[in-house]
C-alpha cells in the first residue's frame, strides 16, 4: 500500500514549456486535491476533483488544467509554465463525505527559469 | 472566506519543555474541522491531530493536545514532553464540514525548532 505518490519528484523548465505532475492513490479514495506551496506560506489549493471525470476550481487555479479519467489518478497540467509557478505541489486525496481526512503525497519541487 | 492566521513564524524550545503554538481563524461557519498538520525537512505532510467544533472536548494525541476555544476562534497546539524529531514547520487548517468537496485552508506556518 503506496499511499499517495507523486511524479515527479524535481523538475526544472523553462518558461514557456509545459509538463503534467501525476498523483497516484491506493487507497480508493474518491477526492483528490492539488496544492501548492511557496516560501513562507500556507498550502493553497489549486484544483480539486470529488470523482472520476469531475474536477473544479480552487483558490489560485489560474495557469493549471488538470484531469482525473481514473479514479485514482489526478494529473496536474501546465501549458506553458511561468517563474510564478516556481514552488512545490502536493496531491492529496480522502475518502470524501463522512471521512475528510486527506493523505498527502511526498511533493514535487518544480523550478520554472 | 475562510482565513487562518499563525502569528508565531518561529519558535525555538529546549528539548522536554513544554510549547503552545497559536492558530486563530475566521469563519462564519458553525460546523468545521481544525487540523495542525507537521512538516519535517523531508518535506511530507504529516497530520498532528484534529478537532471537531461541534465537539467541546479538546482532542488530545499522546503528546500533542490542543486548545480550542470556539468563541474566540483560537486553536492552539501544546507539544508536551518536546522530542527533538518535533522539530518542523507546523500548520493550522481550516475544513467547512460539508458535503462535496473538503477544501483545506491553510495558516502560514510557524517554525519549530527543538534543541537538544
Amino acid at each position: 500500500n503506496a499511499g499517495v505518490t507523486q511524479t515527479p519528484k524535481f523538475r526544472v523548465l523553462k518558461t514557456g514549456q509545459s509538463m503534467t505532475l501525476l498523483c497516484a492513490q491506493d487507497m480508493n479514495h474518491e477526492y483528490m486535491y492539488w496544492y501548492r506551496q511557496d516560501p513562507g506560506m500556507g498550502l493553497r489549493l489549486i484544483h480539486y476533483s470529488v470523482g472520476e471525470g469531475t474536477t473544479a476550481k480552487g483558490e489560485v487555479p489560474d495557469g493549471y488544467n488538470v484531469s482525473r479519467l481514473k479514479k485514482q489518478n489526478f494529473l496536474l497540467g501546465l501549458e506553458s509554465a511561468a517563474p510564478s509557478q516556481t514552488s512545490v505541489y502536493f496531491c492529496a486525496s480522502s475518502y470524501g463525505k463522512v471521512r475528510y481526512e486527506q493523505y498527502f503525497g511526498p511533493g514535487t519541487r518544480l523550478t520554472v527559469t | 472566506a475562510q482565513t487562518v492566521t499563525q502569528s508565531q513564524p518561529e519558535m525555538s524550545v529546549q528539548e522536554a519543555e513544554t510549547v503552545t503554538l497559536s492558530c486563530t481563524y475566521d469563519t462564519s461557519e458553525s460546523n468545521y474541522y481544525l487540523f495542525w498538520y507537521k512538516q519535517p525537512p523531508s518535506r511530507q505532510m504529516i497530520l498532528v491531530i484534529r478537532q471537531e467544533a461541534y465537539k467541546q472536548q479538546n482532542a488530545t494525541e499522546n503528546r500533542f493536545s490542543v486548545n480550542f476555544q470556539k468563541a474566540a476562534k483560537s486553536f492552539s497546539l501544546k507539544i508536551s514532553d518536546s522530542q527533538l524529531g518535533d522539530t518542523a514547520m507546523y500548520f493550522c487548517a481550516f475544513m467547512k464540514r460539508r458535503e462535496g468537496a473538503q477544501k483545506l485552508v491553510f495558516g502560514q506556518g510557524t517554525r519549530l525548532t527543538i534543541n537538544p
